[in-house]
């Protein structure tokens, strides 16, 4: 009964590579996000989005593509993978009648290019 | 343009040590304020909150008091334990910021036997 969920935990691949990570809630949630964490635990918003429309996009190298395929899954989808890419992923959720402020956060997922 | 700022660390504390980690904002308007944390190897949490000048949120022995006149909501303990070691994050929400919770840069806490 995962509130929300990632896959991959860990995902090593080399340079140039495309990869996805998937996320899912089952909270109910109208609205998820992704954010990157660096190895200082930096943490940045790059996308959110609220019932299937995108609503943030943050400076983030177009690279990088979200896909919400319906308002429980929001995917990351990122092509040619570079090596400052290397950080941890995580996927959240809220519910924006509720304030919006309240974040619920996957385990993350780990990316390591080589 | 609304901002937080959270003491540097890594903190370093013994068991049973009394915590405080700093954490300033600006905004404009009235903000909520949370409390996130972060254990190894897992996702953020929430830990604690208030949404209006002079709320104390409180969870796990956790306490932060919204202070408007300082602009504060720095996170206390009395008696800290092992398995507080993690990082703690001071955000910030103001609902007219495109939804956008603001985030401070995180604090270690390390909490040695």
């Amino acid at each position: 009964d995962t509130a929300v969920s990632q896959t991959p935990k860990y995902l090593v691949t080399q340079m140039g590579n495309d990869k996805s990570i998937k996320c899912e809630q089952n909270l109910g949630h109208d609205t998820m996000y992704w954010y990157k964490q660096d190895s200082k635990k930096f943490l940045k918003i790059m996308f959110s989005y609220n019932n299937k429309e995108l609503i943030i996009n943050e400076t983030v190298p177009n690279r990088f593509s979200p896909k919400s395929p319906d308002k429980a899954h929001l995917n990351l989808h990122i092509n040619s993978l570079e090596l400052g890419d290397s950080a941890v992923y995580f996927c959240a959720s809220s519910q924006e009648a509720s304030g919006g402020a309240l974040r619920f956060f996957g385990p993350g997922t780990r990316l390591t290019v080589l | 343009g609304n901002s937080v700022t959270q003491m540097e660390g890594p903190v370093t504390l013994s068991e049973e040590a009394f915590l405080t980690i700093n954490c300033t904002y600006t905004a404009t308007g009235y903000p909520s304020l949370f409390w996130y944390v972060q254990y190894p190897g897992e996702g953020l949490q929430l830990l604690l909150k208030a949404t209006k000048a002079d709320d104390k949120g409180s969870n796990k022995g956790f306490e932060a008091t919204y202070r408007k006149e300082t602009t504060s909501f720095h996170l206390e303990k009395g008696s800290v334990q092992v398995s507080d070691s993690a990082v703690y994050f001071c955000a910030l929400y103001n609902a007219g910021n495109n939804r956008k919770l603001i985030w401070g840069l995180g604090t270690s806490l390390a909490v040695n036997p």
